[in-house]
């Protein structure tokens, strides 16, 4: 399927246990963003990636880690996660260009951490 | 320390009428604004833009309007339909240092037919 898909669209886990969301977008984009959504915070900036092997951190990173050693695919793990990151999680991408570029959203992960 | 606020968290039209979505900024470097709608389940979708060199974009029904001295942007629906109802986001960046964008906390919108 073209576009920008994230798997699973729903998670339940527990705290502590390690958890990862899939983010896949068959444009060839150049750059990926992770974001999460929170009621009072709008969208938040996690991490984004320039390109494979690029990455940098955005407005909230603490506790999550990212990689992206293809450029169709950034993954990003919570390595313990904790009851605070329960969140709804959007990958994004875009091409090059520059900033004025608009921004290709995923459908989300819906994510709660008991 | 929220850079892009948008105060009115829901906003209820009659179909036909104009909704007016608000967007208040306090980075005054920000020189590239949009606009996203997201329904439910969904991923948010770009909406219209705008850059800081003009006043007012303008796309079919939507306009976005942008003053800078105010730092403020507001986004006007004409008119509007049932299937406008959706949480609209303003979002701002600085195009130079490029990649973050700074988004609003969201206005749900409902156009009741």
């Amino acid at each position: 399927d073209a576009g920008i898909t994230q798997s699973p669209r729903y998670k339940i886990t527990e705290t502590g246990r390690q958890v990862t969301l899939m983010c896949h977008q068959t444009w060839s984009h150049s750059y990926m963003f992770w974001y999460r959504q929170d009621l009072g915070h709008g969208l938040r900036l996690i991490y984004y990636s320039a390109a494979a092997d690029i990455t940098d951190k955005g407005e909230v990173p603490d506790g999550y880690v990212v990689s992206r050693s293809k450029t169709e695919n950034f993954p990003l793990t919570l390595e313990s996660a904790t009851r605070s990151q329960t969140s709804v999680y959007f990958c994004a991408s875009r091409g090059g260009g520059g900033a004025r570029n608009e921004q290709f959203f995923g459908p989300g992960t819906r994510l709660t951490v008991l | 320390d929220q850079q892009v606020k948008q105060n009115s968290p829901s906003l209820s039209v009659q179909e036909g009428r104009i909704s007016i979505l608000n967007c208040d900024y306090t980075n005054s470097m920000f020189d590239y604004f949009l606009w996203y709608k997201k329904y439910p389940a969904e991923g948010p979708t770009f909406l219209i833009s705008i850059s800081s060199i003009k006043d007012k974009n303008e796309d079919g029904r939507f306009t976005v309007f942008l003053n800078k001295s105010a730092k403020h942007l507001s986004l006007h629906i004409v008119p509007s339909q049932p299937g406008d109802s959706a949480v609209y986001f303003c979002a701002a960046s600085v195009v130079n240092t490029g990649n973050q964008f700074y988004f609003g906390t969201g206005t749900s919108l409902t156009v009741i037919p």
